[in-house]
This record gives structure tokens, C-alpha cells and sequence, in this order.
């Protein structure tokens, strides 16, 4: 069964990048049918999605979010990895690591990381 | 993007009793030239827990989902019931849509007991 694990900075200050990577474990990653996404929890917005990537590397992200995203894919570590530029406090949320199928429902998530912006 | 909407915000159920969420659309996440597929998804999560897939096509079940959770509806208007409410179904139910992108998720609805 596959699991997804994030990892990376709890806090991030204003105008800065915050950087996350999420490692998968027990599945399938390279040339599989999957995607790997990125969602992002706060009480202010609900659940969003961010972006996602394919294991050859191919990134799609939310218009609303596109001009600051960038998704990556380590297929050899098998890890895909989210850089948000420009934060700001809206940008505070428990953020997920998700997988899906070219159908995006999210069949399996990480435990998330909580990502607060302040200075 | 597609707005959805849940109803009701919260509910109470006793245990055993039957517990009904609903999820409208702001557009139709039918796809008739696919298999007349809905394009809905529910999710449960407990405090502290991530999300958890119930639900995708709008009613076929995930693989280890209880038989008590059953999603219906179609084009707009979406439920998802449990028949027997167990005490480990109290959490916040999320519908979401991926008939386009970005896919969105709707506000939740949160169950007690």
C-alpha cells in the first residue's frame, strides 16, 4: 500500500518560498498511471488544491495559485516536491501530498504539515 | 471554478440512526459522453487525520469503505448517506468535484453524535 510522507519547514516568513517535499513509499511511481498533487487546509479557504505533477515531470497547477507554483518529481527518489513563492500569512494551512489517477479523486493522502507564514 | 455547497453545516445523529449530507453544484459534473459519469467525489476526516476517499464517481464505493456509506444523485445535486451511524463516523464530510479544472472542494459538513 502506498504511503505519502511531507516534510519540510514549519515556519516561513513573509515574501519568502516555502519549500516542501513529499516522500512515496510502497507503490508504484515511475511510468504508473498516477499523479501527485499537492492540497493545502486552512479555515479560511477549505481545502484547495494546488497543482500536480506526473512522474515524467509534467506540472499543472490552479490559475488562481500558477504564477507562484512549482511542482517537481524526483522519480529516482521517488519524491515530488511543491515551491511556493512569495507567502503570505493566507498562505498559512496544513498542507497534503495526495495521489490520483488522471480522475481527480484523491485516493491516498500523507498525514499533512502544518506551514504557518510569519515573520 | 465550480462552487459547491453543502447542507446542512452540522448535524447530530444518534448512534444507529441514519445521517443524509448533501452537495449542490454550481454546474452540471455529469459527463454524458463518458459513461454518464459523475465527476463527485466524498471524502471523511477526523480531527488531527487527513481526508479520507469514500466515495468517487459519485457513488461507487472506495475499496475498504463500509457498505453503510452510500453516495447518489446526479448533474447538480449530490447525498451521501450513512444508513447506521457508528461512533467513528463523526468528522466533516467533504464533496468535491474534478469534472474541471481547478477541481474544488465543498466547505464540508461536520457530524456528532
Amino acid at each position: 500500500q502506498v504511503q505519502l510522507q511531507e516534510s519540510g519547514p514549519g515556519l516561513v516568513k513573509p515574501s519568502q518560498t516555502l519549500s516542501l517535499t513529499c516522500n512515496v513509499s510502497g507503490g508504484s511511481f515511475s511510468g504508473s498511471i498516477y499523479y501527485w498533487s499537492w492540497l493545502r487546509q486552512s479555515a479560511g479557504k477549505g481545502l484547495e488544491w494546488i497543482g500536480r505533477v506526473s512522474s515524467s515531470g509534467n506540472g499543472y497547477y490552479n490559475p488562481s495559485l500558477k504564477s507562484r507554483v512549482t511542482i517537481s518529481v524526483d522519480a529516482v527518489k521517488t519524491q515530488f516536491s511543491l515551491k511556493l513563492t512569495s507567502v503570505t500569512a493566507a498562505d498559512s494551512a496544513v498542507y497534503y501530498c495526495t495521489r490520483h489517477s488522471g480522475s481527480y479523486y484523491f485516493d491516498s493522502w500523507g498525514q499533512g504539515t502544518l506551514v504557518t507564514v510569519t515573520s | 471554478d465550480i462552487v459547491l455547497t453543502q447542507s446542512p453545516d452540522s448535524l447530530a445523529v444518534s448512534l444507529g440512526e441514519r445521517a443524509t449530507i448533501n452537495c449542490k453544484s454550481s454546474q452540471t459534473v455529469l459527463y454524458s459522453s463518458n459513461n454518464n459519469k459523475n465527476y463527485l467525489a466524498w471524502y471523511h476526516q477526523r480531527p488531527g487525520h487527513p481526508p479520507r476517499l469514500l466515495v468517487y464517481w459519485a457513488s461507487t464505493r472506495e475499496s475498504g469503505v463500509p457498505d453503510r456509506f452510500n453516495g447518489s444523485g446526479s448533474g447538480t445535486d449530490f447525498s451521501l448517506t450513512i444508513s447506521s451511524l457508528q461512533a467513528e463516523d463523526v468528522g466533516l464530510y467533504f464533496c468535491q468535484q474534478y469534472f474541471s479544472i481547478p477541481v474544488t472542494f465543498g466547505p464540508g459538513t461536520t457530524v456528532d453524535i
